[in-house]
């Protein structure tokens, strides 16, 4: 069975461009979850899709946003991209809330 | 509200010795509590779990941790740290449409 899987797995921008980051949960997953672990941060929360609906946004600017698809796959979207957003971006996906999580790989973005 | 507080940083043992990384929590309701590993360059993979059953929760790899309401605590434990063991551990709460990491604790193993 696949895990979850992220892509790309590197990503280099510019400052002010726009980052888009896929994932793809594990089949029959529904609840798909981002996250942002820079340097020194830890992982912090970004969003949460279930069934197609955003559950939750952690503390982060409009700028940061997403979406689900019909297939439960999402995408995280940067805009106007800014130094402090070089992190590696992981996303997770669960079956049911408060069940466990499983991750994928990341995406480490590095913005110039 | 829920919060959780991983209370040490960095943790360093020297191998064989026992492990201790310490976790509270807070939540208006009764949460989920998990503990994860990310290894240098790899994904995190789940430890353990605590979903209201046994208090105490035996993991992979020789971890465990116990559930404790009236302290809010959800250390995780090994008796004998191996080199391996070396990585960074987070501490979990989840519930109510929410789920938070702790800050880390990153644990070195000494030979």
């Amino acid at each position: 069975e696949a895990g979850v899987t992220q892509s790309p797995t590197h990503l280099i921008k510019t400052r002010g461009q726009q980052a888009t980051l896929r994932c793809s949960p594990i089949s029959g997953h529904t609840s798909v979850y981002w996250y942002q672990q820079a340097l020194g941060l830890g992982l912090q929360f970004l969003l949460w899709y279930d069934e197609g609906e955003e559950r939750n946004r952690g503390n982060f600017p409009p700028r940061f946003s997403g979406r689900q698809f019909p297939n439960y796959s999402s995408e995280l979207n940067v805009n106007a991209l800014e130094l402090e957003d070089s992190a590696l971006y992981l996303c997770a996906s669960s079956l049911l809330e408060n069940t466990e999580a499983f991750f994928g790989q990341g995406t480490r973005l590095t913005v110039v | 509200a829920q919060s959780v507080t991983q209370l040490d940083s960095h943790v360093s043992v020297s191998e064989g010795t026992p492990v201790l990384l310490r976790c509270n929590y807070s939540s208006s309701y009764s949460p989920s509590l998990f503990w994860y590993v990310q290894h240098p360059n790899k994904g995190l993979q789940l430890l353990l779990k605590y979903t209201s059953a046994a208090t105490l929760v035996k993991g992979i790899n020789g971890f465990e941790a116990e559930f404790k309401k009236s302290e809010t605590s959800f250390h995780l434990t090994k008796p004998s740290a191996h080199m391996s063991d070396a990585a960074e551990y987070f501490c979990v709460v989840s519930g109510s449409f929410k789920t938070i990491f702790g800050a880390g604790t990153r644990l070195f193993v000494k030979a």
